[in-house]
């Protein structure tokens, strides 16, 4: 069975500062792995996603993510915060586009809070 | 840009009463999602719908839940007589379908709340 592991449920950094969100899954054969941000209120947002290729993807609002296999995780990072950043981060796997209809098995999440 | 939308956005109901959460995926996507995150808790996958029908469903889609597409725009979720369990933020997700590549746009969730 698919599996996401988000060890940090709250991280607090300060604005300016670099970040780093873990995450690490458990996935059969070739895992999709996604970011997905959820402000306050508000849906899931698509950060980035992986599926191929070069292990360090970019996505938007400057975050970036590097898979790597051998330790299979999938850590997001950024390099300098901004107080807008303030929200819940969510790691999840796919399966592609395979007879379960790519589903997404979710982390529990992490809890960025940006101090000013 | 297009966007999933759902509605409404927060619904509060008594126990072992039904409800129907509302859904307009994207126009042209073609597989349909269900998830839930209960407070606190991850997000969770309920069921998939593909071709007007299911496509996988979790062990939380049991009986009391259906899905339907009843028109060529609305993508429904009802749940027949809810509990307090039920409480919850309810995402409808919708996935173009074209290539391996696609990801899933999720809408901004329904609350329910069960008294």
């Amino acid at each position: 069975a698919q599996s996401v592991t988000q060890p940090d449920i709250h991280i607090t950094v300060s604005e300016g500062a670099s970040l780093e969100l873990r995450c690490n899954y458990s996935y059969g054969a070739t895992p999709y792995l996604f970011w997905y941000v959820q402000s306050p209120g508000q849906g899931l947002q698509l950060l980035l996603k992986y599926f191929s290729g070069d292990t360090l993807v970019q996505g938007i609002k400057g975050f970036e993510a590097e898979f790597k296999r051998s330790q299979s995780s999938f850590n997001l990072r950024k390099p300098s915060v901004h107080w807008s950043d303030a929200a819940e981060y969510f790691c999840a796997v796919g399966g592609g586009l395979t007879g379960g209809g790519n589903k997404l098995t979710f982390g529990t999440g992490t809890q960025l809070k940006v101090e000013l | 840009e297009p966007e999933v939308t759902q509605t409404p956005s927060h619904q509060v109901t008594q126990m072992g009463q039904e409800v129907i959460l509302r859904c307009v995926p994207i126009s042209n996507h073609l597989y349909f999602y269900w998830y839930r995150q209960i407070l606190g808790q991850k997000v969770e996958f309920l069921v998939s719908f593909y071709n007007n029908e299911i496509s996988e469903k979790s062990e939380i889609f049991d009986d009391q839940f259906s899905v339907e597409r009843p028109d060529g725009s609305n993508f429904t979720l009802k749940i027949r007589s809810t509990k307090l369990e039920d409480s919850a933020m309810y995402f409808c997700a919708s996935l173009l379908l074209a290539q391996v590549t696609d990801t899933q746009y999720f809408g901004p969730g329904t609350r329910l709340t069960v008294l």
